[in-house]
């Protein structure tokens, strides 16, 4: 079965410092790879997606993540996290031929504190 | 609509009691998508439409589980005598086109309690 990896369950890091979240996924195919965020109260909502190309994208708020294939990783980054980055993110993976329904990891509570 | 609406935003059913969940895409997407999504989890796909046609129906755990598309927009997702491994909260979203590169778009979520 085709499924994603979040290693990191709840990070805490202070505003400024830098993040990495880690995912992996299961091989099954051509993917397509996809952070989201969920505020505090909010719907999910997309950070960054990949679906072919330059494996380093760039989304929304300075996130970014690099697709590695030959470690079935997508990791997501940024550099100096700030308070309003308080959330929980989830990495999911959509393979081609699968009607497009997301296979989604079980999140990471990410706090940041002041 | 803005964004996708669902409603209600929380259901309290008894043991064995129907419930039935609502959701309202973005107006225009051909693509609907359930999700459940247990306490601590991520979201786990249920079933998919594409218009009026249930294209997919892998992820209901069971024959009480039942969905509908009739007119190829509002949806709603049943739940036949509920029991307390049901409560969950119950994500639909939508995408404009049916391509697996689509991003989804999310409601808030109905927030389903079987007591």
């Amino acid at each position: 079965a085709q499924s994603v990896s979040q290693h990191n369950h709840h990070v805490i890091l202070s505003e400024a410092a830098s993040l990495e979240l880690g995912c992996n996924y299961s091989y099954g195919g051509t993917v397509n790879l996809f952070w989201y965020v969920q505020y505090p109260g909010q719907h999910l909502q997309l950070l960054l997606k990949y679906f072919s190309g330059d494996p380093l994208v760039k989304g929304i708020k300075g996130f970014e993540a690099e697709f590695i294939k030959s470690k079935f990783s997508f990791n997501l980054r940024k550099p100096s996290v700030q308070w309003s980055d308080t959330a929980e993110y989830f990495c999911a993976v959509s393979y081609t031929g699968t009607a497009s329904k997301l296979t989604f990891g079980t999140g990471t509570r990410l706090q940041v504190t002041l | 609509g803005a964004g996708v609406s669902q409603s209600p935003r929380y259901k309290v059913a008894k043991r064995g009691q129907d419930v039935a969940l609502r959701c309202d895409p973005i107006s225009g997407h051909v693509s609907l998508f359930w999700y459940q999504q247990a306490l601590g989890q991520g979201p786990e796909f249920l079933t998919y439409f594409q218009n009026e046609a249930q294209l997919d129906k892998s992820g209901l755990p069971s024959d009480r589980f039942f969905a509908e598309r009739p007119e190829g927009s509002v949806s709603t997702l049943k739940i036949q005598r509920t029991q307390q491994e049901d409560s969950a909260v119950y994500l639909c979203a939508s995408s404009s086109r049916t391509f697996s590169n689509q991003p989804q778009h999310f409601g808030d979520g109905t927030r389903l309690s079987i007591l």
